[in-house]
């Protein structure tokens, strides 16, 4: 129940193109979905997070699309750059500070 | 500058040699937690703390040990590694429950450890 489940594990899109990463979360009492992105040789970094009560949010090319009822939460990277390829994270946690990772996806942006 | 300081950053040692990794955050954090990353498993939390002389263990704690003495600094003590403790490990904290809860993690540059 504590599982957060990240697909795809890796990823190729062209520049310009869409990158897209799901997860899949069990327990209901998560409040907090944040993604973290981490480059090579260096520590994740959050990049956008949502709560429960809205179901998107959007940080300039990023977007976080939320379905509550389904349980999946979504990162959309529009107009996709090499600069964004790296390695992302989603998690889930609630106000006990419990936070569970997803076991990442390694993103690649074609040039 | 905010920031999480790991020390070393990269270490090799041998089976059985104790060996500790220093975690240091200078933004007055209440939460700090230690995680180990390995290819295909993610980020796998190790021990965290909610406070000063409050440590609990997260998902893999066997074979390691933590402190919290003081609010600044959360070390991880390797008490006799072993080959599978090789891994790249990250020290991360966060404001915790103080204020306005925000949930957001700092984490560290890491520190790459190789066990022979």
């Amino acid at each position: 129940q504590q599982q957060v489940k990240q697909s795809p594990q890796s990823l190729i899109v062209q520049k310009g193109g869409i990158s897209i990463i799901n997860c899949a979360y069990e327990n209901t009492a998560f409040d907090y979905f944040p993604w973290y992105q981490q480059f090579p040789g260096k520590g994740p970094a959050l990049l956008i997070a949502i709560r429960p009560d809205v179901s998107e949010k959007k940080e300039g090319r990023f977007t976080i699309s939320f379905n509550k009822s389904a349980k999946q939460f979504s990162l959309h990277i529009m107009d996709s750059q090499p600069g964004d390829s790296a390695t992302y994270f989603c998690a889930a946690s609630n106000r006990d500070d419990k936070i569970i990772f997803g076991k990442g996806t390694r993103l690649h942006i074609l040039p | 500058e905010a920031q999480v300081t790991q020390n070393p950053r990269y270490l090799i040692t041998v089976t059985g040699k104790k060996l500790t990794v220093t975690c240091s955050q200078n933004m007055n954090h209440e939460y700090m937690s230690w995680y180990r990353q390995d290819p295909g498993l993610g980020l796998r939390q190790i021990y965290y703390s909610m406070n000063v002389e409050v440590t609990d263990k997260g998902d893999v704690p066997e074979g390691y040990k933590v402190s919290r003495k003081e609010k600044r600094n959360f070390p991880l003590i390797l008490e006799s590694p072993s080959p599978n403790q090789t891994s790249l490990y990250f020290c991360a904290s966060s404001q915790g429950l103080a204020g306005v809860w925000t949930g957001e993690l700092f984490f560290g540059e890491g520190s790459r450890l190789t066990v022979l």
